[in-house]
């Protein structure tokens, strides 16, 4: 069945960088965008971005444009997101979703329809 | 950037109850708004897209409806299963983003 495979929990200090790795597996790695979405303590969902893996194609949230790089690998079906200029603001739970569509009417209404079960990610001197 | 609203922010209910939790856009999205549950520990589990559509395998107790600016999630008969925090968010523009939640718990 479709999954995704979130690497383990990390600890960084302030001004540091992380890379959450997120592996697909069970359908066409290249034929869905994996979206990126954190959730903070005590705090909603927030949207950092999305790529595409066919094309490498990318759109980043305005928040940590500068400080985020999206990538994936085809040969492995994995994507990553490296965050980098780490403050405490960035402590949260990282997902990798897989983002889907459905065409009605000639519009295109996008979703998220897999999760993987988050990366935790504490910034702490 | 479009702000999301969801009421109530948390709800205690019982098993077999029916409640509605409604979700409000700062502009007008269409019929671009999804819903989500969270448990913590899980993986976030989507169960409307495009505001009425079920997702594969969700139980039919889940419904949604709405357009524009007001939308709402019911669940006609609740299961202790379905004790989470609920989640809407739009997918009209990018930015997406996401309602604050609405934490269901057991009365």
């Amino acid at each position: 069945q479709v999954h995704l495979e979130q690497s383990g929990a990390e600890v960084k200090k302030p001004g540091a960088s992380v890379k959450v790795s997120c592996q697909a597996s069970g359908y066409n790695f290249v034929s869905y965008g994996i979206t990126w979405v954190r959730q903070a303590p005590g705090h909603g969902l927030e949207w950092l971005g999305w790529i595409s893996p066919y094309n490498g194609n990318t759109n980043y949230a305005q928040k940590v444009l500068g400080r985020v790089t999206m990538t994936t690998e085809k040969s492995t079906n994995t994507a990553y997101m490296d965050l980098g200029s780490l403050t405490s603001d960035d402590t949260a739970v990282y997902y990798c979703a897989r983002g889907n569509s459905m065409i009605r009417g000639g519009d295109s209404y996008y979703y998220i329809d897999v999760w993987g079960k988050g990366t935790t990610v504490t910034v702490s001197s | 950037d479009i702000q999301m609203t969801q009421s109530p922010s948390s709800l205690a209910a019982s098993v077999g109850d029916r409640i509605t939790i409604t979700c409000r856009p700062s502009q007008a999205i269409g019929t671009y708004l999804n819903w989500y549950q969270l448990i913590p520990g899980k993986a976030p589990k989507l169960l409307i897209f495009a505001a009425s559509n079920l997702h594969t395998g969700v139980p039919s107790r889940f419904s949604g409806s709405g357009s524009g600016t007001d939308f709402t999630l019911t669940i006609s008969s609740l299961q202790p299963e379905d004790f989470a925090t609920y989640s809407c968010q739009q997918s009209y523009n990018y930015p997406w983003t996401f309602g604050p939640g609405t934490k269901v718990a057991i009365k």
